[in-house]
């Protein structure tokens, strides 16, 4: 099993609609992060958390809200999803002893 | 953290070795430099990291001039699985996670047969 699993894996939604993005991992990282990839761009932080009690945003957060149920689940919802939220997006851990971060395989989300 | 360079792609022969460059002139001495790799559209994975020496691991080694500001990490026998965009990143492990690290549009290798 994959150590950081993102479900589901490709969502087409229509323009409007509340859509969650979820995130599990079996590391035992207490940080999470979501970032969101377009072509030719690179990787755009949405929010990070280091806790459950701790949410932050990140570069582009608008539109966007998380939600960190337990150390391993880290969930992104677009409350109303628009055309140009169209992209991957990642679910990313890592902690404070193992210095490497472990990304998910990926959601490539359609927003229609 | 500092920010980084790349060349937007580079190709390399089968079974020789791939150099990709990475400037990080602004670099602080707190900062680690990082490589990570991501083939096709899966997740970045990591591949090396280093501070001031050069290091060597299974997958890669990591160049880095004495004056920091540069560095080049090398796959030594790239293979066709090697394809992918290459990710060089400066860290600063005090800042406590990745909250602060821009992944970049990296460098895209190109392994030809």
């Amino acid at each position: 099993d994959a150590d950081v699993t993102q479900t589901p894996r490709n969502r087409i939604t229509k323009t409007g609609k509340r859509i969650m993005l979820e995130c599990s991992q079996t590391k035992g990282h207490d940080r999470m992060y979501w970032y969101r990839q377009d072509p030719g761009l690179g990787l755009r932080l949405i929010y990070y958390s280091f806790d459950v009690k701790d949410i932050n945003k990140g570069e582009i957060s608008d539109g966007y809200s998380v939600s960190r149920q337990a150390q391993a689940k880290f969930s992104l919802s677009l409350e109303s999803a628009i055309p140009n939220q169209t992209a991957l997006y990642f679910c990313a851990t890592s902690d404070a002893v193992n210095t490497e971060a472990f990304f998910g395989q990926g959601t490539r989300l359609t927003v229609v | 953290d500092a920010k980084t360079t790349q060349p937007p792609s580079m190709d390399c022969a089968e079974g020789r070795a791939a150099n990709l460059p990475c400037n990080h002139s602004t670099i602080s001495g707190n900062e680690y430099v990082y490589w990570y790799r991501q083939i096709h559209s899966q997740g970045p994975q990591y591949i090396i990291h280093g501070l001031k020496n050069n290091e060597t691991n299974e997958m890669a080694s990591l160049i880095i001039t004495e004056d920091r500001k540069s560095s080049t990490l090398i796959l030594p026998h790239a293979t066709l699985r090697d394809t992918a965009v290459y990710y060089c990143i400066v860290r600063d492990l005090n800042s406590g996670g990745y909250q602060k690290v821009t992944f970049g549009t990296g460098t895209k290798l190109q392994v030809i047969p």
